[in-house]
């Protein structure tokens, strides 16, 4: 499956904006997507990204580029309810979703 | 409500005595698929079905058995449980391929610990 690396975690004060990088190998690359998953909970789903560029929805964001293996997810007004742990996925050959080992974030006042 | 549902929510068992976990989607999807979750490893993906009777295998495969004979339907087998199947374990569906950016919706998880 796809090599899928994610920072394990990051910590952001309320209010703020934070980006989550993630990086992953090209070959037999279709698209990323992003999860969300609170502690003890299903992961939810985000964004989906296949051409390069910025996808934008509401605070948050998701951006692609193919060339580099590289994405991010950009929180924009954290909450504290932006406490969550951030999944990046790469879709490969048939249904297959490779994730990565996700990035706890920790919201602060 | 539209929904992935998966039993149990949790699960005690003895090493080596079958159990099967059940999903159902009420979806109407075409796509269904198991993933186990661990701590440091994330969520590894286990079977993956893209229609009725056709299953594939995903990263980590060895030890479970999956059948898709009703579209709403993907049971996870575990023929003789280990104590290294001790998972969180999610059942996930989706509409179209993943390909056209319709992302998996994850049932609530199995939490299963063999001893």
């Amino acid at each position: 499956g796809q090599n899928i690396d994610q920072p394990t975690e990051m910590t952001a004060t309320e209010g703020a904006i934070v980006q989550i990088n993630c990086t992953y190998q090209t070959s037999g690359f279709n698209g990323l997507f992003w999860y969300q998953q609170h502690a003890g909970e299903a992961p939810t789903f985000l964004s989906y990204n296949v051409l390069d560029g910025l996808e934008e929805k509401g605070r948050f964001s998701s951006f692609l580029s193919r060339s580099k293996g590289y994405s991010y997810l950009l929180l924009k007004e954290l909450q504290m309810k932006d406490s969550a742990s951030y999944l990046c996925a790469g879709s490969g050959g048939g249904n297959k979703l490779t994730f990565g080992t996700g990035t706890q974030l920790k919201v602060e006042l | 409500e539209a929904q992935v549902t998966q039993n149990p929510r949790y699960l005690i068992t003895v090493t080596g005595k079958k159990l099967t976990v059940t999903c159902s989607q009420n979806m109407n999807h075409e796509y269904m698929s198991w993933y186990r979750q661990d701590p440091g490893l994330g969520l590894r993906q286990i079977y993956y079905s893209m229609n009725v009777e056709v299953t594939d295998k995903g990263d980590v495969p060895e030890g479970y058995k999956v059948s898709r004979k009703e579209k709403r339907n993907f049971p996870l087998i575990l023929e003789s449980p280990s104590p290294n199947q001790t998972s969180l374990y999610f059942c996930a569906s989706s509409f179209a391929p993943l390909t056209l950016g319709d992302g998996y919706t994850f049932g609530s998880g199995t939490r299963l610990t063999v001893v």
